[in-house]
């Protein structure tokens, strides 16, 4: 059975940098056949998704986010990871990790999400 | 930007058909997803490529999508049905992924 495991602070200072890592449990980020994407969800609002990586480190990010935002992955460790630099009260959100199969089926699999504050 | 919108509220009785729509330009020749979310739950996948459902969804799940307005189809609607659901396309002129704003179906 494959899982997502979202880690890292619940709180974090505004002008900081919001680190977060997925860990993948089930498979392997290390596959061909999937992207590894973040999407965030800020209290009562809809979903943003924030960026995408590909076992080979190529990476994809939404426009509004791409000056900010680094996505990586370790196939030694198995995980992905999430930076966010220069976070203010607008980044508050849940974050969640997802497994993306490809353009034309969407994100199959979701981590339970982790909420992460910013405020000081 | 390629945008989605949706409307922000459905309401149905239990045993009607929902439908929620996911409107965009010319979004019949894109690839639309569907996602469920409870509340305090992740998004579950309900219907992919416009029309399939992921093993383990119930067939009451059904989409379809023509010119500038895809469609979830829920039949039979069930109190358990209750919840948010999401759009979401790949937006391939500028390499991301496009939510639309969601939707709150209510069972009355």
């Amino acid at each position: 059975q494959v899982q997502l495991q979202e880690s890292g602070p619940g709180l974090v200072k505004p002008s900081e940098t919001l680190s977060l890592t997925c860990t993948v449990s089930g498979d392997s980020v290390g596959s061909s056949s999937y992207y590894w994407g973040w999407i965030r969800q800020p209290p009562g609002k809809g979903l943003e998704w924030i960026g995408s990586v590909y076992y080979t480190g190529t990476t994809f990010y939404n426009p509004s986010l791409k000056t900010r935002v680094i996505v990586s992955v370790d196939t030694s460790k198995n995980h992905f990871s999430l930076m966010l630099m220069s976070v203010t009260a607008a980044d508050t959100a849940v974050y969640f990790c997802a497994r993306e199969y490809s353009s034309t089926r969407g994100f199959d699999l979701w981590g339970r999400g982790t909420l992460v504050t910013v405020s000081s | 930007s390629y945008v989605l919108t949706q409307p922000p509220s459905v309401s149905v009785a239990p045993g009607q058909t929902a439908r929620i729509s996911c409107g965009g330009n010319n979004i019949g020749s894109e690839s639309v997803h569907w996602y469920q979310q409870k509340p305090g739950q992740a998004p579950v996948l309900v219907v992919y490529d416009n029309s399939d459902r992921p093993s383990g969804i119930p067939e009451r799940f059904s989409g379809s999508n023509s010119e500038n307005t895809a469609t979830l189809t829920i039949s039979r609607v069930e109190a358990g049905d209750e919840a948010d659901y999401y759009c979401q396309l790949w937006d391939s002129s500028s390499d991301h992924w496009v939510f639309g704003g969601g939707t709150k179906l209510t069972v009355l």
